[in-house]
């Protein structure tokens, strides 16, 4: 099996543009889909990209995932940040016995 | 629009076994194309996924949990549930069942989450 794993926290302030990274420890990030899901507290998941970089609706178009195979690692990007963005993201995947695998979760703060 | 439910009980005691069930609501269990999962997440801390049925009942469990763990469904009454067993405090968490894409593992429903404290 592997693992993904996602900086604890990260920061930004409103308007400007964050990247969470998720790395994926051994096999190809690209074998299988990445998708990502943001938590605000209290409440459920919900899809914020899946199948790597689409967009569920009503997810605005400031969010955007891709992956990377030079660092084996697929990223969600949230630009003009608003305070509303503040939330733990995780990112999802699965390996080739069809288990899911969650990343840590990465603490977004908007300040 | 799909909607799921947990229900069971909110409290069990160490070395007993934990029982929740999902009610589906605005969709078929047997539709295909869709596994039902249960995940759950410790106070404070992260995902962790449980496992997941396909309406056939073929299952697929996290190996950490496997020996402990026993999905089920029932097709006739649109539920799928949850049995864990042996339990000890390290299984307190908030139980979320979801609905995942079998092609791609996309967990696009979820249901509110129930929390299970386990104590005596």
């Amino acid at each position: 099996n592997f693992m993904l794993t996602q900086p604890h926290s990260v920061s930004e302030s409103p308007g400007k543009t964050v990247t969470i990274s998720c790395t994926r420890s051994s096999g190809s990030i690209a074998s299988n889909y990445v998708q990502w899901y943001q938590q605000r507290p209290g409440s459920s998941p919900t899809t914020v990209i899946y199948e790597d970089n689409q967009r569920p609706s009503g997810v605005p178009d400031r969010f955007s995932g891709s992956i990377d195979s030079s660092s084996n690692s697929a990223s969600l990007t949230i630009s003009g940040l608003k305070t509303e963005d503040e939330a733990d993201y995780y990112c999802q995947s699965y390996d080739s016995s069809n288990h899911e695998v969650f990343g840590g979760g990465t603490k977004l703060t908007v300040l | 629009q799909v909607q799921l439910q947990e229900s069971g009980p909110g409290l069990v005691k160490p070395s007993q076994t934990l029982s929740l069930t999902c009610t589906v609501s605005g969709g078929s269990i047997s539709s295909g194309g869709y596994y039902w999962s249960w995940i759950r997440q410790h106070p404070g801390k992260g995902l962790e996924w449980i496992g997941y049925i396909y309406y056939s009942g073929s299952t697929y469990y996290n190996p950490s949990l496997k020996s402990r763990v026993t999905i089920s469904v029932d097709t006739s009454k649109n539920q799928f549930s949850l049995k864990l067993s042996s339990v000890t405090a390290a299984d307190t968490a908030v139980y979320y069942c979801a609905r995942t894409t079998v092609t791609t593992s996309y967990n696009d429903y979820w249901g509110q989450g129930t929390l299970v404290t386990v104590s005596s």
